[in-house]
């Protein structure tokens, strides 16, 4: 069955970085773009960045951008978030995402914890 | 940006009722929009996708409607496991953007 299950989070000192991982199974990975969403504890949903099928296309949110990176590695059905600088508003659980309806999230990862505080 | 304001915050209501749901954009975004349901420790899933049509394995009972600025979900006949928060979603501009989450409580 479709599969997707993130690494990587850890609790990290302001300033710091993260690589995220996603592991992709059961579907043609390089045929989807992918997302990553954010979700600070309690509260609610915010989308991070999108990566189209081949890699060419890359947005990121204005809270993101500058500090964070996606990539994939579609010969091993894997989706990356290199995140630097990080600051203590980045504090969530992680979710990537197979965006597979222009944009709509279905489905979604367990979801890797990143926190940062001193 | 594109905002998502969704209502009621919080809706108490008993299994067997009606539930609606309302999502309500900042600018016309055609019929852009999808609801998700996320349980305490659970990743969200897709429920409704552009305004009206139900994701793979959503129960009938689910339904979605509206265009333009003004959304709703509904859920005919609330069971025990449709208690969780719901978020709608837009794709008509980048960024995408979710509104704040309803809190569906059993009553």
């Amino acid at each position: 069955q479709v599969q997707l299950v993130e690494s990587g989070g850890d609790l990290v000192k302001p300033g710091g970085s993260l690589r995220l991982s996603c592991a992709a199974s059961g579907f043609t990975f390089s045929d989807y773009f992918m997302s990553w969403i954010r979700q600070a504890p309690g509260k609610g949903l915010e989308w991070v960045s999108y990566i189209s099928s081949t890699g060419k296309t890359i947005y990121y949110a204005e809270s993101v951008k500058g500090r964070f990176t996606i990539s994939r590695d579609n010969t091993k059905n894997s989706l990356y978030l290199q995140m630097n600088s990080l600051r203590v508003e980045d504090t969530a659980i992680y979710y990537c995402a197979r965006d597979g309806r222009g944009n709509y999230y279905d489905p979604w990862g367990q979801g890797t914890l990143v926190t940062v505080s001193s | 940006e594109i905002v998502l304001t969704q209502s009621p915050a919080t809706l108490s209501l008993s299994p067997g009722e009606r539930a609606t749901l309302s999502c309500r954009a900042s600018q016309t975004i055609s019929n852009y929009l999808a609801w998700y349901q996320q349980k305490p420790g659970q990743a969200p899933r897709l429920l409704i996708y552009d305004a009206s049509n139900r994701a793979t394995g959503i129960p009938a009972r689910f339904s979605g409607s509206g265009s333009g600025t003004d959304f709703t979900l509904t859920i005919s006949s609330l069971e025990p496991e449709d208690f969780a928060v719901y978020y709608c979603q837009q794709r008509s501009g980048w960024p995408v953007t979710f509104g704040q989450g309803t809190r569906l409580d059993i009553k």
